[in-house]
C-alpha cells in the first residue's frame, strides 16, 4: 500500500535560493503535518492542515517559510531566501481524521542542504 | 528545560536482552503517547500508540505510561540486531476540534550487538 511520499529525497541549494518540497499524503487522510528534524534531534512541528485549511502554523520559524495544500491533498512547503540554518530533514506526516487524534504516519523526508 | 527529555544514548545491549527506553515530560496536558522507530535516512515508523496511563503490549514491544510521574517507557523483549535504530518518544495534548502537532524527544540510539 502507498505510504506518505515526499520529493525530492535530497535537495542542495545555494544560500539565498528558494526551494519547494512536496508531500503526497496517504490517500483519504484528512490531516497533514510538516516537521523539521535537525541532525541528532527529534522532529519539531512546523505546521498542520485539515483538508485545505492551515489550522496551525505556530512552528514555522520565520516568514520565509510558507506551506500550502490548495486542494486538500498534496502539500508544498516553500522556503524563500534559504539560510544555512535551514539545512535539515523536512518530514511530512498524515493522519486519517481531523476530528479525533489519530496516529500520524511519516514519509522518509527531504534532506535539504544549504551551501 | 525541554518539554520532553530523552537520553540520546547510544545504548548498546547484547542480542536477546530486554531493552528499556524511557522519556520524561513536563506538560501535564499530554494524554496521547507514541513510540516511533527511525532507521538511518528513513522517516519515523509508528510502533506503539497509547492513550492516558496504563500498559499496552504488541508482540515483543510493551509501552507503559505513568501520568502521575510524567514518565513513559518502551520495553523490547528478545532484542534482535534488526532492532538497532533510533527510538523516538512523542506526545500530544489534543484539546479537541482537530489534531495536534506532536512533541518529540531527542531520540535514543539503540545498538543490538549480535
Amino acid at each position: 500500500g502507498a505510504g506518505v511520499s515526499q520529493s525530492p529525497r535530497y535537495k542542495v541549494a545555494k544560500r539565498g535560493q528558494d526551494v519547494a518540497l512536496r508531500c503526497d499524503p496517504i490517500s483519504g487522510h484528512v490531516s497533514l503535518f510538516w516537521y523539521q528534524q535537525a541532525l541528532g534531534q527529534g522532529p519539531e512541528f512546523l505546521t498542520y492542515f485539515q483538508n485545505e485549511a492551515q489550522l496551525d502554523k505556530s512552528g514555522l520559524p520565520s516568514d520565509r517559510f510558507f506551506a500550502e495544500r490548495p486542494e486538500g491533498s498534496v502539500s508544498t512547503l516553500k522556503i524563500q531566501r534559504t539560510q544555512q540554518e535551514d539545512s535539515a530533514v523536512y518530514l511530512c506526516a498524515s493522519s486519517y481524521r481531523g476530528d479525533s487524534n489519530q496516529p500520524q504516519h511519516f514519509g522518509d523526508g527531504t534532506r535539504l542542504s544549504i551551501l | 528545560q525541554k518539554e520532553v527529555e530523552q537520553d540520546p544514548g547510544p545504548l548498546s545491549v547484547p542480542e536477546g536482552a530486554i531493552v528499556s527506553l524511557n522519556c520524561t515530560y513536563s506538560n501535564s496536558a499530554f494524554q496521547y503517547f507514541m513510540w516511533y522507530r527511525q532507521y538511518s535516512r528513513k522517516g519515523p515508523e509508528l510502533l506503539m500508540y497509547t492513550y492516558s496511563s496504563g500498559n499496552k503490549e504488541d508482540g515483543r514491544f510493551t509501552a507503559q505510561v505513568d501520568k502521575s510521574s510524567k514518565y513513559i517507557s518502551l520495553f523490547i523483549r528478545d532484542s534482535q540486531p534488526s532492532d538497532s535504530a533510533t527510538y523516538l518518544c512523542a506526545m500530544s495534548a489534543y484539546s479537541g476540534g482537530g489534531a495536534d502537532g506532536l512533541t518529540f524527544g531527542k531520540g535514543t540510539h539503540l545498538i543490538i550487538q549480535p
